[in-house]
């Protein structure tokens, strides 16, 4: 069956300081992977997708970048940090765009 | 720009009730619609999904229906259970600036209570 790992569970990061969070899928080859945030009182929001290696699209201008740089990995990065960047970010796959988006347990980031 | 509104914000109810949680969008161009489920500090469940040539869908106690057409779908949980208590989620799925779809556009959620 298909798993998908995310980690750190929880991250508390000064302002200033770098990112990197980390997803994983495992029982499933090419999936379609996204990175979602979801702020204290608002909606989930899409930030990157991927249907590929090195193929990466981003819905929405911010201080983030994110990186595949293997089939079943998905990185989420940022050089320097903002207060605004502090929320709960998910990771999800899809086996095509047409199928259930299956997401992590999700990193609560807060920036000090 | 697709805009998905769930209503009520909050609902609490009393074991053993059937509820109804509503979620309406403004663009019937959809692919299909799904509905999640999400525990407190927790990533989301996939619970049902409707393709956007089907009417509903049926899984246990959960029963969700779509019409495209006036841009609704309903969330039907019958015999409410403290369990089911969690913010459920209705999503629709589009497309990437109209060429190729995988979008999902979320609503703000339903906090349903479930009490004893």
């Amino acid at each position: 069956s298909q798993t998908i790992h995310q980690w750190p569970a929880t991250l508390v990061q000064p302002v200033g300081s770098p990112l990197s969070l980390e997803c994983t899928v495992e029982g499933t080859s090419n999936p379609n992977l996204y990175w979602y945030r979801q702020a204290a009182g608002r909606g989930l929001q899409l930030l990157f997708y991927s249907v590929g290696i090195g193929q990466i699209s981003s819905e929405v201008p911010q201080n983030l970048s994110a990186s595949r740089p293997q089939d079943r990995q998905f990185i989420l990065s940022s050089k320097k940090l903002l207060l605004s960047d502090s929320g709960f970010y998910l990771c999800a796959w899809t086996a095509n765009s047409n199928q259930p988006q299956h997401f992590g347990d999700g990193t609560r980031l807060s920036i000090l | 720009k697709q805009e998905v509104t769930q209503i009520p914000a909050a609902l609490s109810v009393p074991e053993g009730e059937n509820l109804v949680l509503n979620c309406s969008f403004t663009d019937s161009a959809i692919y299909n619609l799904q509905w999640f489920r999400q525990d407190p500090g927790k990533g989301l469940t996939s619970l049902l999904l409707i393709q956007s040539s089907q009417r509903e869908q049926t899984s246990g106690r959960l029963n969700a229906s779509l019409d495209k057409s006036s841009g609704r779908s309903t969330l039907y949980i019958a015999a409410s259970q403290p369990g089911d208590s969690a913010t459920y989620l209705c999503a629709v799925l589009g497309t990437f600036d109209g060429t190729s779809y995988g979008k999902l556009t979320f609503g703000q959620g339903t906090i349903l209570t479930v009490h004893p």
